[in-house]
């Protein structure tokens, strides 16, 4: 089962920042967070990981607290497009079992 | 590079029936890995494969056959279809040691009736 927790929806306004919570109050020393989103119908795509420090790419931002229980990403301004269900994913980092474990993801709808 | 492709996109087939889902990729990745989605639901692992010649099971294997003989390749197999098995399934790869970018393909989508 995924370990972590996040809100089943939220809405943004297009132009705003969207931001996007997620507990992983059980989060052990090693593990990594890792954000996806998968668009209607599409295959997940890759947006983000961290593991203490918080993270940038073109794509959005990574803020972990300092006590590594929760995190938050932002989409600085989010577009139509970014209307999709996004994943936050523990995982330890290499090793042969590399396995994601999604959850059922937060439903971000942005509306015009 | 085409990715990770799957084939066919959209398959129909009747209780009792066999069938092999397509996986391929071109990014030389040694690891890869079968999911299937239900509806409102997140994706939940079936099979994975970390390189040619070796693979596990994951959180929901029974009912599904895989094989890894080339690393461009990962079919998966149904051998006795079922209602219950009707979802989205998907294929995805990533190099060993990028453990974070995983790639997924388009999905196939399955309806057993």
């Amino acid at each position: 089962d995924a370990k972590t927790t996040q809100p089943p929806s939220m809405d943004c306004a297009e132009g705003r920042a969207a931001n996007l919570p997620c507990n992983h109050s059980t989060i052990s020393g090693n593990e990594y967070v890792y954000w996806y989103r998968q668009i209607h119908s599409q295959g997940p795509q890759y947006i983000i990981h961290g593991l203490k420090n918080n993270e940038t790419n073109e794509m959005a931002s990574l803020i972990i607290t300092e006590d590594r229980k929760s995190s938050t990403l932002i989409l600085p301004h989010a577009t139509l497009r970014d209307t999709a269900v996004y994943y936050c994913i523990e995982k330890n980092y290499g090793g042969s079992q590399g396995n994601l474990i999604f959850g059922k993801g937060t439903k971000l709808s942005v509306k015009p | 590079n085409a990715g990770v492709t799957q084939t066919p996109k959209f398959q129909v087939l009747k209780t009792g029936q066999s069938m092999t889902l397509q996986c391929a990729q071109d990014m030389n990745h040694e690891y890869m890995s079968w999911y299937r989605q239900d509806p409102g639901m997140g994706l939940r692992l079936i099979h994975y494969s970390v390189g040619a010649g070796i693979t596990d099971q994951g959180e929901v294997p029974n009912g599904y056959n895989v094989s890894r003989s080339t690393t461009e390749d990962f079919p998966l197999r149904l051998l006795s279809a079922a209602p219950s098995q009707t979802s989205v399934y998907f294929c995805a790869s990533r190099a060993t040691g990028l453990a974070y970018e995983q790639y997924f393909g388009p999905g196939t989508r399955l309806t057993v009736t």
